[in-house]
């Protein structure tokens, strides 16, 4: 069964750090990853989208990597600005009508 | 292209009161689904379309939840006899499917349901 998890749960950070959020997925066989933002109360906005033959796709300050046969993903944020606060999803979609994603990272960047 | 739209946004209602929410696709999106979310979680599968078959339903969905999308166009997500369990935000996405590589979720604002 894939399972999807996203560490930190929680992250703070002074306004212009670099960061790094991380997902990790337990079975390799994915078709592709989905990065998304969520604020509070709202619906999910796509960021990114890797393809598994994909290492790496990136969306200005965004850059998302992919390594399939360790099961892990991560999204970078260049010199983040507290309009990026909000929690962030990755999504595995495996195929047919299944993508199981993470619970999410809440990042908080303070001015 | 205006993206994906759901009415309404939020919902209060009492224990035992059917409910209806309404969702408009991408206009040619092929894929509908429905997936339920709470607090802390990501999204949960609910059900899909494609076009205007429905082909999968999830274990969660009880027999009092239906979904319909007639003529593939819009959707509709009813519960009756809702209960306090039902809380939750039920979020729409779809997709213009082509290739499985290639499957990318648009999703709609939600709405929020709350039972009292």
């Amino acid at each position: 069964k894939q399972e999807v998890t996203q560490i930190p749960a929680a992250l703070s950070v002074p306004e212009g750090e670099n960061l790094v959020l991380n997902c990790s997925f337990t079975d390799s066989a994915i078709y592709n990853l989905q990065w998304f933002r969520q604020d509070p109360g709202k619906g999910l906005t796509s960021l990114l989208l890797i393809q598994s033959s994909q290492r790496e796709q990136t969306s200005g300050r965004l850059n998302a990597s992919l390594d399939k046969s360790s099961g892990r993903s991560t999204l970078y944020i260049a010199a983040s600005q507290p309009g990026d606060s909000a929690t962030y999803l990755c999504a595995v979609y495996t195929g047919g009508f299944k993508t199981i994603f993470g619970a999410g990272t809440r990042l908080f960047v303070k001015a | 292209d205006t993206g994906v739209s759901q009415d309404p946004r939020h919902k209060i209602t009492k224990r035992g009161q059917n409910v209806t929410f309404r969702c408009d696709p991408i206009s040619e999106h092929n894929r509908l689904y429905w997936y339920r979310q709470t607090l802390g979680q990501g999204p949960e599968f609910l059900t899909y379309f494609q076009n205007e078959a429905q082909l999968e339903k999830s274990r969660l969905l009880s027999d009092r939840f239906s979904a319909e999308r007639p003529k593939g166009s819009f959707s509709t997500l009813e519960i009756q006899r809702t209960e306090q369990g039902d809380s939750a935000m039920y979020l729409c996405a779809s997709s213009l499917y082509a290739t499985d590589t290639n499957e990318k979720l648009f999703f709609g604002s939600g709405t929020q349901l709350s039972v009292l």
